[in-house]
């Protein structure tokens, strides 16, 4: 069985700031690694995804995340946050030989202040 | 393409009472799953099914809770009778077989007086 820790429930930060939230996972199993977003009375909706191959993966709104395995982790970077990244984030794992079993991390609440 | 689509979005009812949420997933998805938002937290899975079996329902209370996918498309979840702690968002998601990426509905937020 997998488990997530996202260690901050809240991240304000300035607009232009950089931003990192934090995910540490457990398995002792090979993992897929996900970052999710939740904007107010939506859905989740994939941010990016580790599924093999190079460690940085990056999504088309200027997010990045690194898996590192030796420090079981997958935090999620941005260099200069917008109003619009207001949102929840949530962390989420899979076992790598059944990727449809996702267990989510407690979410992370960035809000940017203008 | 349409997305996930849930129905009710919203439903408000008194404790003992039944509810029943709708999902239809993406054309062509063959899983289907449930997952419970409470307040702060992150989903939590109630079921999964592949096509019209289920597959993982280990974490469904199967006393109250049942749900149903009966032509390998569409799903119905129902609570009976729905219980104070029952109050959260009821989140319903699909994939394709083999891919790592679930696409979920807008929810629906369930309040239980």
């Amino acid at each position: 069985a997998q488990s997530v820790t996202q260690l901050d429930s809240q991240v304000p930060v300035f607009e232009e700031a950089p931003v990192e939230l934090r995910c540490n996972y457990s398995s002792s199993v090979s993992v897929y690694l996900f970052w999710y977003v939740q904007y107010p009375n939506q859905g989740l909706q994939l941010l990016l995804k580790y599924l093999s191959g190079s460690t940085l993966v990056e999504s088309i709104n200027g997010f990045e995340a690194e898996f590192n395995k030796s420090q079981t982790s997958f935090h999620l970077r941005k260099p200069s946050v917008h109003i619009s990244d207001t949102a929840e984030y949530f962390c989420a794992v899979s076992d790598s030989g059944s990727a449809r079993q996702l267990t989510f991390g407690s979410g992370t609440q960035l809000t940017v202040l203008p | 393409e349409a997305g996930v689509v849930q129905s009710p979005r919203y439903k408000i009812i008194e404790k003992k009472q039944p509810v029943a949420f709708w999902c239809n997933p993406i054309s062509g998805h063959n899983t289907l799953y449930w997952y419970l938002q409470n307040l702060g937290q992150g989903p939590e899975l109630l079921i999964r099914y592949e096509n019209e079996e289920a597959v993982d329902d280990s974490q469904l209370p199967k006393d109250r809770f049942s749900a149903e996918r009966l032509k390998g498309v569409d799903s119905t979840l129902k609570i009976q009778p729905a219980e104070l702690g029952d109050s959260a968002v009821y989140l319903c998601a699909s994939s394709l077989k083999q891919a790592g990426e679930l696409f979920f509905g807008e929810g629906s937020r369930l309040t239980v007086l």
